[in-house]
Parts: C-alpha cells; structure tokens; sequence
C-alpha cells in the first residue's frame, strides 16, 4: 500500500493567516492526489484533484501543488469557514490511502 | 443537485454482520463509482472499497475478505456489508460518489456519514 503521510498533523492560525499543509507518499503517484476537508457531522468536501485542479465551486485561495511524491495544500488567507481537518488522498493504485489528517484550530 | 444518506443500525454486535444504505437523490447511479469509506474514533479516513458499472468492484485487501458492495440501480442505493464485526470496526461510515476523468479519480459528493458502534 501507498503510505501518505501529512504534516503538521495539527495547526493554531489566526483568521487571515496562510497556512501550508504538506503530504508525502511513500512512493510516487504522479499528480493523483486529492484533497479534502472534513468538519464533523457535515459531508466531506473535495477541495482540490489532480493535485492542483480546484474543485468547482471552491474558493480560490485554496491551491495545492506538488507532483511525485510532495505535495501541499495551502489557505490564503484563512476564513473561520476554513477551521476543520484536511486530509490527502492518492487515487494512483488501490487501495486508495488518505494522510493522517491535519486539523486547523483557531490561535 | 445529487444528494447521498447513509442509513443503518448504529449499534452492531460482535460477530455480526454490519449492513449499511446509501440513498442517493437527484442524480444516476449506474453511470459512476461509489465508494465506502470509514473513519474511527480519533483516526484518520479509510477506504473501504467501490463498486462501478453496477457490478465490478475492488476492496481494501485489509477487508476484503469480510466486505461486499452492492448497488441496487431500481431503488438508487448502494449497500455495504461487512461481517463478522468486532470494536475495530466502529467508525463513522461515509458513503462518496466518484468521477473517473481521464484516469484522474476523486470523490466530488460524499454523505453525512453514519456513526456505527460495534458493542454487545
């Protein structure tokens, strides 16, 4: 299996900062790495495909970039909308595989 | 706009077989992937498997042996079975649907999830 791994697996922001979160993969997936945020008793929401795709519909100050195996996601200019947990996905072989999650508090 | 629920007992015995919904409104369900995927207590997310074309499907080799996913196009629902279930097995359940572009492969609408706690 792909191992992905993601860091900070926690970070404190202030609205308006810009945060950068990093996944690594065990071995490369090319540019099959999703990205998605998760906020407890909601739907998961798809930000960014093909590393650096954004979904439709999603803010722009959410990018990601990275090919092979290093990848990250970074926020902008954050948005109290925006505290919640983010996970990357490698879509290159089965069985899928997800980071470790990186929750983004409020400092 | 497509909407998925994710339906089913929230509380499962030991050596029983868990047995999940996913409705799905507003949308067709035999012209994409559906995905099953879980996330325990304080862990991160897991994929548990899909199912495509109606009928062909790949598992987690983690699971493989225990699960089943089911598509049922009249009703437009998709269905997870995993047996023989024990504490590690509890979990918040997602259902997803997949878009397959040009061999990129993402999960665009999820469900809420359903909380299963496996306990006797």
């Amino acid at each position: 299996d792909i191992q992905m791994t993601q860091s900070p697996s926690s970070l404190s922001a202030f609205v308006g900062d810009r945060i950068t979160i990093t996944c690594r993969a065990s071995q490369t997936v090319n540019n099959y790495l999703n990205w998605y945020q998760v906020k407890a008793g909601e739907a998961p929401k798809l930000l960014i495909y093909a590393a650096s795709t954004l979904q439709s519909g999603v803010p722009s100050r959410f990018t990601g970039s990275g090919s092979g195996t290093d990848f990250t996601l970074t926020i902008i200019s954050l948005q109290p909308e925006d505290f919640a947990t983010y996970f990357c996905q490698q879509t290159y072989t089965t069985p899928l595989t997800f980071g470790g999650g990186t929750k983004v508090e409020v400092k | 706009q497509v909407q998925l629920q994710e339906s089913g007992p929230g509380l499962v015995k030991p050596s029983e077989t868990l047995s999940l919904t996913c409705t799905v409104s507003g949308g067709d369900i035999s012209t994409y992937y559906w995905s099953w995927i879980r996330q325990p207590p304080g862990k991160g997310l897991e994929w548990i498997g899909y199912i495509y074309n109606s009928g062909t499907t790949d598992y987690n080799p983690s699971l493989k042996s225990r699960v089943i996913i089911s598509v049922d196009t009249s009703r437009n629902q998709v269905s997870l079975n995993l047996r023989s279930v024990t504490a590690a097995d509890t979990a918040v359940y997602y259902c997803a649907r997949s878009i397959v572009y040009y061999y990129y492969y993402y999960m665009d609408v999820w469900g809420k999830g359903t909380t299963v706690t496996v306990s006797s």
